[in-house]
């Protein structure tokens, strides 16, 4: 398999702007993470899905941000407007059965300038 | 409110010997704890757990304790490795499933 993919891999964007960071789990992961890392605040759940169905979105800072998971396969977190505070890697991970064991993917470094 | 504390952001090991990276936390609820390494510009990968209800788990050169008494667990690895260079970060998880984390150490083997 080829883990969790992400994309793109960097992002720069000018503040105010739309961005979207898109995440592949690995095939048969029932659960999907987004988390954010900054130095500040070091690693952050943002929003977790089960079998597609967000669960938990109360680490999602603010109306700006929002998560989908329209399929098995596929999800996307939205940043509209993007603000220079926004700035850091942002990572998917998904696991089966459980929260414990999640494989994460390689991050998206977002700078909003 | 930081529910898992790593105080150590780094260490620095003589390759050879044995590395102890240290976590505490302050929820007693917190039933399943875990250790990811992180190397840079990659996603944290998932390196060992433990449940509550053991002390130790070993796999390899890795060892996980846990002191449920002083809310502390530790990781060791003996022997280190270069490759073992890396960020640690602990993990723990609570009532809700939710893994709560740590801030990480940086864990820097000398040759």
């Amino acid at each position: 398999d080829a883990g969790v993919i992400q994309s793109p891999r960097h992002e720069v964007t000018e503040m105010g702007q739309e961005v979207t960071l898109r995440c592949k789990p690995i095939s048969g992961h029932d659960y999907l993470f987004w988390y954010r890392q900054t130095m500040m605040r070091g690693l952050e759940l943002l929003i977790y899905f089960n079998n597609n169905v967000p669960i938990d979105d109360s680490g999602m800072p603010e109306d700006r941000f929002s998560a989908k998971m329209p399929n098995a396969s596929f999800s996307t977190l939205k940043i509209q407007p993007s603000e220079p505070r926004d700035s850091a890697v942002y990572f998917c991970a998904s696991s089966r059965g459980s929260h414990y064991e999640q494989y994460f993917g390689p991050g998206t470094r977002l700078t909003v300038t | 409110d930081q529910q898992v504390k790593q105080n150590s952001p780094s260490l620095s090991v003589q390759e050879g010997r044995i590395s102890i990276l240290n976590c505490d936390y302050t929820n007693s609820m917190f039933d399943y704890f875990l250790w990811y390494k992180k190397y840079p510009a990659e996603g944290p990968t998932f390196l060992i757990s433990i449940s509550s209800i053991k002390d130790k788990n070993e796999d390899g050169r890795f060892t996980v304790f846990l002191n449920k008494s002083a809310k502390h667990l530790s990781l060791h690895i003996v022997p280190s490795q270069p490759g073992d260079s890396a960020v640690y970060f602990c993990a723990a998880s609570d009532s809700n499933y939710q893994l709560i984390w740590g801030a990480g150490t940086k864990l820097i083997i000398k040759p």
